[in-house]
């Protein structure tokens, strides 16, 4: 079946610097790639929904200048957390759909911001 | 933009007993509409999915039922185990594209 990777599974950063997280399609093609936040006890919340080499489309109330997707390939898609605060502390979990493939999660990171 | 709304946010029930959790949808052009189990710190899993050709969808203990018409779809789990004890999400979105956007998620308690 549908495989995508995500990396890392868990990350401390210090507070102000950056976190990059990694989402890989291992066997097929991901077209669109969603990111999703997920905070403790709460639903999963998209964040922005980005397809290969276009600009990403972010949900509103989500800055598109703290949070930066790159989808530059149908294989890689990127999600990096900057200037990261201890706000920005949550569970990012990718979710990448390709042609005949259906939505397949990532198996998300545990940012933890000190 | 699709809104899910999700009840309840908590079940507790005895092991054998039967579970439902039901939501509504608010987007008439969803036309797809999984429910997810997920466990702490882990990827959601897909249990069952129904599109919106179909009413009724079973899969063992496992069954979903949609109403169009009303836009509700409810999760029923029969037979209930301490292992099914999780959050269980509702989910919908346009197939052909549009993301999945989920319910706030009921946690199911399953007491032997």
């Amino acid at each position: 079946g549908a495989v995508v990777s995500q990396h890392p599974s868990r990350v401390i950063c210090k507070s102000g610097t950056s976190v990059k997280i990694e989402c890989r399609s291992l066997d097929f093609q991901a077209t669109t790639m969603f990111w999703y936040r997920q905070f403790p006890k709460q639903s999963l919340m998209l964040m922005a929904t980005s397809n290969e080499g276009s600009k990403a489309t972010y949900e509103q109330g989500v800055e598109k200048d703290k949070f930066l997707i790159n989808h530059a390939s149908l294989t890689l898609s990127t999600l990096t957390v900057t200037s990261a605060h201890p706000e920005d502390s949550s569970f990012y979990i990718c979710s990448a759909r390709g042609a005949g493939y259906g939505y397949t999660f990532g198996s998300g990171t545990r940012l933890t911001v000190v | 933009g699709e809104n899910v709304e999700q009840h309840p946010s908590t079940l507790s029930v005895q092991e054998g007993d039967s579970a439902v959790i039901k939501c509504t949808y608010s987007d008439s052009a969803s036309n797809y509409f999984p429910w997810y189990k997920q466990e702490l710190g882990k990827r959601p899993q897909l249990i069952i999915d129904i599109r919106s050709n179909v009413g009724e969808k079973k899969d063992q203990r496992i069954a979903v039922t949609l109403n169009k018409t009303a836009k509700h779809f409810s999760l029923h789990i029969t037979e209930t185990q301490p292992e099914d004890s999780a959050v269980y999400f509702c989910a919908a979105s346009i197939e052909a594209g549009t993301a999945l956007i989920f319910g706030k998620g009921t946690t199911l308690s399953v007491s032997s």
